[in-house]
């Protein structure tokens, strides 16, 4: 198995530009999850899916920030526009019942300037 | 919050050394996971212990978990240079609502001197 994979793993942008970023989970598991790491607040957790729906989605920090999950293998987080507040790592990860060990992604840089 | 806090934050020993973490958390749990993350990755589940286990091991692990005090420490024996990295535990929340969410804590920075 190739594990969650992300991508990309690094993205540069501007201020107000669109950014998406992806996920593919592992096959199988049915629970999926964004969370966001920065020095300041640690791991927090952004959104995640249970059989591709949104459960929980009150970590989301503002409406700029949006999460789809349009089937059982893919999964994007969108900020639309982009801050430069939001330059953190961005992880997805997986798992396949509730209350079971995470998978990782090796996360995306996100970098706005 | 339901948030773990680690302790301590930063803690750096030599090889051979053993390292312990601890974790507190606020809320009653099904069980508690820690995971270990290397710089610039992801972070990797080493461990879970169930609310009614008090020990587990898992090769140079040992994790116990004290519920009447809500809190946990990961020990790791004789350790290497390539132990360094960060650790966390996460808890779940009992009867909670947001079944399959996970709280993470700040981290304990492990560095391992060779």
């Amino acid at each position: 198995d190739a594990g969650v994979i992300q991508s990309p793993r690094h993205e540069v942008t501007e201020m107000g530009q669109e950014v998406t970023l992806r996920c593919k989970p592992i096959s199988g598991h049915d629970y999926l999850f964004w969370y966001r790491q920065t020095m300041m607040r640690g791991l927090e957790l952004l959104i995640y899916f249970n059989n591709n729906v949104p459960i929980d989605d009150s970590g989301m920090p503002e409406d700029r920030f949006s999460a789809k999950m349009p089937n059982a293998s893919f999964s994007t987080l969108k900020i639309q526009p982009s801050e430069p507040r939001d330059s953190a790592v961005y992880f997805c990860a997986s798992s396949p019942r509730p209350n079971s060990p995470l998978h990782f992604g090796n996360g995306t840089r996100l970098t706005v300037t | 919050s339901q948030q773990g806090e680690e302790d301590p934050q930063a803690l750096s020993i030599q090889e051979g050394e053993n390292a312990t973490m601890n974790c507190s958390y606020k809320t009653s749990i099904n069980n508690l996971q820690w995971y270990r993350q290397n710089s610039g990755r992801g972070l990797v589940h080493l461990i879970l212990i169930r609310s009614n286990e008090r020990e587990k091991h898992s090769g140079r692990l040992r994790v116990t978990l004290d519920t009447s005090k809500k809190s946990s420490s990961l020990l790791i024996t004789a350790s290497r240079a390539a132990d360094t990295a960060s650790y966390f535990c996460a808890t779940d929340a009992w009867g909670g609502s947001t079944l399959g969410r996970l709280y993470f804590g700040r981290g304990t920075q492990l560095t391992v001197w060779p």
